[in-house]
């Protein structure tokens, strides 16, 4: 079993959805969570960054963590065509040492 | 500030050969971290060296090696190249003080035939 867990998808929805990425862990022993966008033939891209269990919001992003059934949400409000990519979720216990999931791929249809 | 840069972009080799992969981090970043990224697999940590020291190993044989020079820049070696090294290699920089954000580069497309 992997360490993350994230359904690879692909995700289709029109323009404008809101849309929910989700992983599960099983290490009890990861602090920070992270959540990366990866465009086709290029390298991730950090979008959200957490500590422990809540929400953060970065506009029409709201990452969400609930470290007591080790769930690990993304939302993204008002999808945009320009959003269409991989989500990847990481989480580490600390440092650099990063456990990803496999992945979700988004497609945002006009 | 220029981002992380990594050469060559596409490389093809055949099985038993080896390959040398070059990362340049950000500036001032002192920590260079490795990744894998296959199609089953997804992104795998390989290694992670900071000021020329190898901080954290992932489950790799001992095929894949790395180093890091005083100027931060690293390289990355496998050796005896099997087709299943095909993959996106993505080094990611980093101040290296913890939990502080990783930043990747492009990747390079290593294809093993």
């Amino acid at each position: 079993q992997k360490e993350v867990e994230q359904d690879p998808g692909p995700l289709s929805v029109p323009e404008g959805a809101i849309v929910s990425l989700n992983c599960t862990y099983s290490n009890s022993a990861f602090q920070y969570f992270m959540w990366y966008r990866q465009y086709s033939r290029k390298g991730p891209e950090l979008l959200m960054y957490t500590y422990s269990s809540g929400n953060k919001e970065d506009g029409r992003f709201t990452a969400q963590v609930d470290k007591s059934s080790k769930y690990i949400s993304l939302f993204i409000r008002d999808s945009q065509p320009s959003d269409s990519a991989t989500y990847l979720c990481a989480s580490t216990g600390g440092g650099n040492k990063l456990t990803f999931g496999t992945g979700t791929q988004l497609k945002v249809e006009l | 500030k220029a981002g992380v840069t990594q050469t060559p972009r596409y490389l093809i080799k055949t099985r038993g050969q080896q390959v040398t992969l070059s990362c340049s981090p950000i500036s001032g970043h002192r920590s260079v971290s490795w990744y894998q990224q296959t199609p089953g697999q997804g992104l795998q940590f390989l290694f992670e060296y900071f000021s020329e020291t190898q901080r954290n190993k992932g489950n790799f044989p001992g095929r894949f090696s790395g180093r890091q020079f005083s100027n931060s820049r690293s390289e990355m070696n496998v050796s005896t190249l099997e087709l299943g090294d095909s993959a996106l290699y993505l080094c990611a920089s980093s101040l290296g003080r913890g939990e502080d954000t990783q930043y990747f580069g492009p990747g390079t497309r290593l294809t093993v035939l």
